[in-house]
């Protein structure tokens, strides 16, 4: 595969849940992030990493947990959500995280009950 | 703080009527600007790029847009629409030494036939 992959693409879960959302580049990239896009809403920054390390926390719920394993994959895990967290999430990535294009992922279609 | 201001919420267009979508942007130094597409249940994807040199940009699928300093705009044009171009469109504004990327909310274009 080529470019941003995001699994999985539709997510249902209760209040109560643990899953995972991950993200992977086929780019060949250093910094990976983790968008929230609600409806009639810009997008959101939630995380960034920059060679493994994250380097942004954009006040984001400690429910929402990431991990950077290395630089080609990042992972969203997620507990006890509310039903505001339904959203899409989007997983970016770039050469480096200064002043580089952002390739994006399909995103994951969350929904929590 | 760099901002991003997309006036039109939705633009209806007919197919092969030419289409113009307006951003402007707050930013003290001279900015990275970018547009991006999304169709629907689908990620961003970049349709094309301002860092410097030439102000006017050419995109993929025939898009262009041109980056004028003096009134803080980088709007997004095409000549002819075709039905597939359907969909959201994204302006984000940057800087060569930061990560975060500013979105505007978003412009909805709609294709009759």
């Amino acid at each position: 595969e080529t470019g941003v992959t995001q699994t999985p693409r539709h997510l249902v879960m209760g209040m109560t849940n643990k899953k995972s959302l991950k993200c992977e580049q086929h780019l060949g990239h250093n910094a990976m992030y983790w968008y929230k896009q609600s409806a009639k809403k810009p997008l959101e920054l939630m995380f960034v990493y920059n060679f493994k390390e994250q380097t942004e926390n954009n006040s984001v719920p400690s429910r929402f947990s990431p991990e950077c394993p290395n630089s080609s994959h990042l992972f969203l895990h997620l507990h006890t959500l509310q039903p505001e967290d339904s959203a899409l999430y989007l997983c970016a990535s770039s050469q480096s995280a200064q002043g580089e294009t952002q390739y994006f992922g399909p995103g994951t279609r969350l929904l929590v009950l | 703080a760099q901002s991003v201001t997309q006036p039109d919420i939705h633009i209806t267009v007919s197919e092969g009527a030419s289409l113009e979508l307006r951003c402007n942007y707050s930013y003290g130094a001279t900015p990275y600007l970018f547009w991006y597409v999304q169709s629907p249940g689908q990620g961003l994807q970049l349709l094309l790029k301002y860092f410097s040199g030439d102000t006017l940009v050419q995109g993929i699928k025939g898009f262009e847009a041109e980056f004028k300093r003096s009134q803080s705009s980088f709007n997004l044009r095409k000549p002819s629409v075709h039905w597939s171009d359907a969909a959201e469109y994204f302006c984000a504004v940057g800087a060569s030494n930061d990560y975060k990327l500013s979105f505007g909310a978003g412009t909805t274009v709609t294709v009759r036939a």
